[in-house]
């Protein structure tokens, strides 16, 4: 079993929906990280929790360390937020999940 | 750019030829990661580094591979002798200490091994 669970492993949804994904853990950790990654981009570190709930702009993040899980929120999706988005967690190093791939369609 | 600067984007390699990427960290950074990203899968550690030490390096292939973060200029992953199956997308990133403000990722170097 990963120690980093991502789901839905894809994602596609209309412009303009609610978006959610959620990444749960199995380690003791010290912030948990969401990261967005563009096709044959870089990487691009959105959150670094660890705990309560974080806001920019559409985007929201939550982090719940009683149940080791943690939700991406994308409010009023557009299609330029279609990237893989990767939840990571710091232990002595990060452990990275697999990454969801969202796509929104026009 | 105040960010984690990696050199150089893009790096084709015949096999068994060196490959050498490049990262300089942020600014005020003294904390460099190394990770690999294979094509389809997600990323995986290779190795932490403090300037001229290295901290961890349990994701680092046990032969071909090296890292440095000297105490001058950026830090080097080497690979010797490339293989196909090194290609892949080799990302930095960089910290503080104990990485208690996050880290901030470079734009990765894609190694292409012909």
């Amino acid at each position: 079993k990963n120690e980093v669970e991502q789901s839905p492993q894809n994602l596609t949804a209309q412009e303009g929906e609610f978006i959610t994904i959620n990444c749960s853990y199995s380690v003791g950790i010290s912030a948990l990280h969401w990261l967005q990654q563009h096709p044959g981009g870089g990487i691009v570190s959105l959150f670094m929790l660890s705990s309560g709930k974080k806001k920019h702009g559409r985007l929201i993040a939550t982090i719940n360390i009683q149940e080791k899980h943690s939700s991406l929120h994308i409010t009023a999706s557009h299609p330029r937020d279609s990237a893989v988005y990767i939840c990571a967690v710091s232990v002595d190093k990060i452990i990275f999940g697999k990454g969801t791939r969202l796509h929104i369609l026009p | 750019n105040a960010g984690v600067m990696q050199n150089p984007r893009h790096l084709v390699r015949r096999r068994g030829q060196e490959a050498r990427l490049r990262c300089s960290p942020m600014k005020g950074h003294s904390h460099v990661y190394w990770y690999r990203q294979l094509p389809e899968e997600g990323l995986k550690f290779m190795v932490y580094l403090q300037k001229e030490n290295i901290i961890d390096e349990s994701g680092m292939p046990k032969e071909r591979f090296s890292a440095e973060f000297p105490k001058e200029g950026p830090s080097i992953l080497r690979i010797q002798q490339v293989v196909r199956g090194d290609s892949a997308a080799y990302f930095c990133a960089s910290s503080l200490p104990t990485g208690s403000n996050g880290y901030t990722f470079g734009s990765g170097t894609r190694l292409t091994v012909v």
